[in-house]
């Protein structure tokens, strides 16, 4: 069974700061990875979407590296923003599978 | 270019009752996926439709029911409410199988 988690629950940074955000999954038979955005209450924005023949993507400040071999994704964020504060989940499609399987999430906090 | 779209986007019922939740994909998608989201988790998979046909089912009761229609939207049912149902229910549609999921912004559902 798949399973995703994400490390750390809870981050608190100053603006400007520099970010990670690690994901980690425990089967390795992934299809692609996918990291998403959630403002409280709200559906889900999604932000980048690597193939697991890559590996990795970049959207302006974001940038998404996948290491299959040790079932690790990490999202950078650089410079921060408060407008960045959200929730921030990974999931995954594993080969076969129709679905995504989510973490919990990292709520992220950028203080101005 | 219109994202998916759900509704209603709130929604109080009480235990025991029958609830009826619609989604309409971006337009030319053909895959749809309902997953349901409680607070503080990962959306877990609920049904995905592909083609108009059931592609996908998650680990949950039979009480839990949807299809597509040829149109793509689709429509998710749920009977016999329970408390425990009161979740955040989010669609997502992807061009294809498999592929990047787009999620529009949620049934909020209350269950009294």
């Amino acid at each position: 069974k798949q399973e995703v988690t994400q490390i750390p629950a809870a981050l608190s940074v100053p603006e400007g700061e520099n970010l990670v955000l690690n994901c980690s999954f425990t089967d390795s038979a992934i299809y692609n990875l996918q990291w998403f955005r959630q403002d409280p209450g709200k559906g889900l924005t999604s932000l980048l979407l690597i193939q697991s023949s890559q590996r990795e993507q970049t959207s302006g400040r974001l940038n998404a590296s996948l290491d299959k071999s040790s079932g690790r994704s990490t999202l950078y964020i650089a410079a921060s923003q408060p407008g960045d504060s959200a929730t921030y989940l990974c999931a995954v499609i594993r080969g076969g599978a129709n679905n995504l399987f989510f973490g919990t999430g990292t709520r992220l906090t950028v203080i101005p | 270019d219109a994202g998916v779209t759900q509704s209603p986007t709130h929604l109080i019922k009480t235990r025991g009752q029958h609830v009826t939740l619609r989604c309409s994909p971006i337009s030319g998608h053909k895959s749809v996926s309902w997953y349901q989201q409680v607070l503080g988790q990962g959306p877990q998979f609920i049904f995905q439709y592909y083609e108009k046909e059931e592609r996908g089912r998650g680990n949950f009761p039979d009480r839990f029911s949807a299809r597509q229609f040829p149109n793509y939207s689709s429509e998710l049912n749920v009977n016999a409410l329970l408390l425990g149902d009161s979740a955040l229910y989010l669609c997502a549609s992807s061009l294809v199988r498999n592929y990047e999921q787009y999620f529009g912004p949620g049934t909020r559902l209350t269950v009294t």
